[in-house]
């Protein structure tokens, strides 16, 4: 079995601030992580995913994560954030076996305060 | 550019009628899959598909059925709404594990 825990449902930071949104997994086999962005009204973007390369993952709009397997942890950060930012954020697990099926978080909304 | 298209952005439906969410994909991809979306409860996996005909059941499959007739199409079926079932949908097809494409979203409310 599979699932992340989001801990933050919301977080606020200022316009120009670090971003910060924290994701733990659990997994019995190796998982692939993946990081969705979902704007008002707008569908699922990817973000960045892991799938067992670089354990530093870099993505779009200036978003990175880090795998840190001994923490079970997989959070996604931003060194300035900017207004476009607002927008709800997944973090998603999903464990390969020939076909996949993704296990979604509950979701960290994220506000720019300007 | 991978399209998933959901035939309906709005749905208003009565209780106990019979509703059906369409999900196309023009990128022949042979994984497709129906999730909901709750505030606070993210994104549930209701069902899967790894190819035509065939189904399988994801999370909260209770309520709910599919179909995939072809291998572009699936769709997903609530033989009697009930107000529970308001919420917003979400169709995806994916190829490999980095290729889940999603559609805009269904908002379907039961009243």
């Amino acid at each position: 079995a599979q699932s992340v825990t989001q801990l933050d449902s919301h977080v606020s930071v200022s316009e120009g601030t670090p971003v910060l949104l924290r994701c733990n997994y659990s997994s019995s086999y190796s998982p692939s992580l993946f990081w969705y962005v979902q704007h008002p009204n707008k569908g699922l973007q990817l973000l960045l995913k892991y799938t067992s390369a670089a354990t530093l993952v870099k993505g779009i709009n200036g978003f990175e994560a880090e795998f840190k397997k001994s923490e079970t942890s997989f959070h996604l950060t931003k060194p300035s954030a900017h207004m476009s930012d607002a927008a709800e954020y997944f973090c998603v697990v999903s464990v390969v076996f020939g076909n996949e099926k993704l296990t979604f978080g509950t979701g960290t909304r994220l506000t720019i305060i300007p | 550019d991978v399209k998933v298209t959901q035939s309906s952005r709005y749905l208003v439906k009565r209780t106990g009628e019979k509703v059906f969410l369409e999900c196309v994909q023009d990128m022949d991809h042979e994984n497709m899959f129906w999730y909901r979306q709750d505030p606070g409860l993210g994104l549930r996996l209701i069902y899967f598909s790894y190819d035509v005909k065939m189904k399988e059941k994801g999370d909260i499959p209770e309520g709910y059925s599919v179909s995939r007739e072809k291998k572009e199409r699936f769709s997903l079926i609530l033989e009697s709404a009930s107000t529970n079932q308001t919420s917003m949908y979400l169709c995806a097809s994916s190829l490999q594990v980095d290729g889940y494409t999603f559609g805009s979203g269904t908002r379907l409310t039961v009243v």
